[in-house]
């Protein structure tokens, strides 16, 4: 079974400084990877997804992400971060059983933007 | 173009009570997947719904139930409540049994 590992609970940082998000997984087969963001009270929102192709993956909002198949890691990163980037983040593998594509996803991390 | 909605937003209801969760998938889209979050805790697949079938359920007891209707709606039951049911649930919907999901605003449920 697949698994997704987020190293950080918790991440604070101040406004318009940098961030990295960290995600590990754990597959022996192709991997399609994907990051999401929770708002307070509010369902989850595709931040970017890495089907294919490019390792480097553009999303909304100014975030991007690295897939590195080799340290199986899908670290989600933004130059800039605004107050408004105030949520959880969610990284997460889609298992495929049979006719059945379920999201593993990680425990998240709480992105803390302060001013 | 609507997204996916669910119903009610909030629930409480007290142990031993049976609860049903509704969601109408995205237009066009024939494949709902439920998913339960605990508190600080990330998602967890309950089972997926293809055309009126479940294809697919996570490690969930048998009292987790569901239902896709003709119009690729469905319904979360949960029997026999318990007070670790406590949690938001999410449906997501898809084009395709393995498309990408969309997930609605979920149903925050709390058991006392």
């Amino acid at each position: 079974a697949q698994s997704v590992t987020q190293l950080d609970s918790q991440v604070p940082v101040f406004e318009e400084a940098p961030v990295e998000l960290r995600c590990n997984y754990s597959s022996s087969v192709s991997v399609y990877l994907f990051w999401y963001v929770q708002y307070p009270n509010q369902g989850l929102q595709l931040l970017l997804k890495y089907l294919s192709g490019s390792t480097l993956v553009k999303g909304i909002n100014g975030f991007e992400a690295e897939f590195n198949k080799s340290q199986t890691s899908f670290h989600l990163r933004k130059p800039s971060v605004h107050i408004s980037d105030t949520a959880e983040y969610f990284c997460a593998v889609v298992e495929y059983g049979g006719a059945t594509n379920k999201l593993i996803f990680g425990t998240g991390t709480l992105l803390a933007v302060q001013p | 173009e609507t997204g996916v909605t669910q119903s009610p937003t909030h629930l409480i209801k007290t142990r031993g009570q049976q609860v049903t969760l509704r969601c109408s998938s995205q237009s066009g889209h024939n494949t709902v997947s439920w998913y339960q979050q605990a508190l600080g805790q990330g998602p967890q697949f309950i089972f997926q719904y293809y055309r009126e079938e479940e294809n697919g359920r996570g490690n969930f007891p048998p009292r987790f139930s569901g239902l896709q209707f003709p119009n690729y709606s469905s319904e979360l039951n949960v029997n026999a409540l318990e007070l670790d049911d406590s949690a938001l649930y999410l449906c997501a919907s898809s084009l395709e049994e393995r498309d990408e999901q969309f997930f609605g605003p979920g149903t925050r449920l709390t058991v006392l």
